[in-house]
């Protein structure tokens, strides 16, 4: 079982829907949850960081976390064709290293 | 400076040949990760400093792989005798002294060995 599991995609929602990426974790003891976005060709770019069980609005994005289910989620309202990119999930647990998923590349549709 | 900086942006290299890779962290930084990016995957784990030292290393695939960080500021990566299975983008970030602080990405050296 990968650490860090994510679906790879491609995610395809038309322009100013909401995407929905999601990402499931195995170490149970982690505390501290990360969304990076990179574009093809660049490096990893943080969007949000969540460290409590809940939700956590910034602007378009909104993180969720559930820490019972073991389960971090990105949502992404108005979708817009800048948005495409790949979506990587990012934990720190209890090895005290960050962990990526393999990323969700995700498509806006014009 | 502005952000990481990372030379060379890419890099060629012939098989057994040896390479070193710069990192150049945000000034006043004091922690520094080096991660390897295979195509299609999630940057992986390779080694992290908090100035100086060395403090955690087990993502190193090999003892060809080499990481200093000598006065608590650049770091250099050293791949020793490449193989073709070494071809990846190197990533270095750096962030603040807590593990979790944000890491800052720099932009990545694309290493080729043919």
């Amino acid at each position: 079982q990968k650490e860090v599991e994510q679906n790879s995609g491609p995610l395809s929602v038309p322009e100013g829907a909401i995407a929905s990426l999601n990402c499931t974790y195995s170490d149970r003891g982690s505390q501290s949850f990360f969304w990076y976005r990179q574009y093809s060709g660049k490096s990893p770019e943080l969007i949000m960081s969540i460290y409590s069980n809940g939700d956590k609005e910034d602007g378009r994005f909104t993180a969720q976390l559930n820490k019972a289910s073991q389960y971090v989620s990105l949502l992404i309202r108005d979708s817009q064709p800048s948005d495409s990119a790949t979506y990587l999930c990012a934990v720190i647990g209890t090895a005290s290293k960050l962990t990526f998923g393999t990323g969700t590349r995700l498509q806006v549709t014009l | 400076g502005a952000g990481v900086s990372q030379s060379p942006r890419y890099k060629v290299a012939k098989r057994g040949q040896d390479v070193a890779l710069r990192c150049d962290p945000i000034s006043g930084h004091v922690s520094l990760f080096w991660y390897q990016q295979a195509l299609g995957q999630g940057p992986e784990f390779l080694t992290y400093f908090q100035n100086e030292a060395q403090l955690d290393k087990s993502g190193l695939p090999s003892d060809r792989f080499f990481a200093e960080r000598p006065e608590g500021s650049v770091s250099t990566l050293k791949i020793q005798r490449t193989q073709q299975e070494d071809s990846a983008v190197y990533l270095c970030a750096s962030s603040g002294p807590q593990l979790t602080d944000t890491q800052y990405f720099g932009p990545g050296t694309r290493l080729t060995v043919l």
